[in-house]
């Protein structure tokens, strides 16, 4: 599975767009890029997964660049719920769909 | 739904002591998986499952046992804990591979486990 590369933290201001960058330059044609979250103690959530077009669900936009070589996840009106950390997952799906949790980017949404 | 639960939640353990952690969910999720997850860590899958009766090794399986005996449930087994076993563990199950999409997969809220 190709790598990927985060920030390791930022801030936002509430009610602001949060745009979480990630760099998976050695993306496979196969391979679908995913995003998770994880609120302090608890289990992680999966927010959003996209191939080549960009996605949208009530969570967050998906936005993949057309050589798909990075990708930036948006959350349109972050809140302060909206706080954690933020894990960019590149996985192809024959590949008994295992997750691997780099460090991600700690998101810190302020008043 | 309840979705993905684990029991207990919290627990102490003695060196050498043994315990079972239980997953249950309730999505008629074929696969089923252990994380186990460190201090300002990432998560490490330990052993999952991809249908009753079978399973398979992760990336940290050492010290660790599994098994699904029946689909909706995914147990987690230390024979002999250990204090590099101190860890917050998560459950997670998913759809079946088979289908055209991946699917995301469904965590439970953690066990955390301390061995001292």
């Amino acid at each position: 599975d190709a790598k990927t590369t985060q920030p390791p933290s930022m801030d936002c201001a509430e009610g602001r767009a949060a745009n979480l960058p990630c760099n998976h330059s050695t993306i496979s044609g196969n391979e679908y890029v995913y995003w998770y979250r994880q609120i302090h103690s608890q289990g992680p959530q999966y927010i959003i997964h996209g191939l080549k077009n960009n996605e949208t669900n009530e969570m967050a936009s998906l936005i993949i660049t057309e050589d798909r070589k990075s990708s930036t996840l948006i959350l349109p009106h972050a809140t302060l719920r909206d706080t954690a950390v933020y894990y960019c997952i590149v996985l192809a799906n024959n590949a008994g769909n295992m997750l691997t949790f780099g460090g991600g980017t700690r998101l810190m949404v302020k008043p | 739904n309840a979705g993905v639960t684990q029991t207990p939640k919290f627990r102490v353990l003695k060196t050498g002591q043994s315990m079972t952690l239980l997953c249950a969910q309730d999505m008629n999720h074929e696969y089923m998986y252990w994380y186990r997850q460190d201090p300002g860590m990432g998560l490490r899958l330990i052993h999952y499952s991809v249908g009753e009766g079978t399973t398979a090794k992760g990336e940290v399986p050492d010290g660790y046992n599994v098994s699904r005996l029946k689909k909706q449930n995914f147990l987690l087994g230390l024979e002999s804990a250990a204090p590099s076993q101190t860890s917050v563990y998560f459950c997670a199950s998913s759809f079946d591979l088979r289908l055209s999409d991946p699917y995301e997969q469904y965590f439970g809220p953690g066990t955390r486990l301390t061995v001292t």
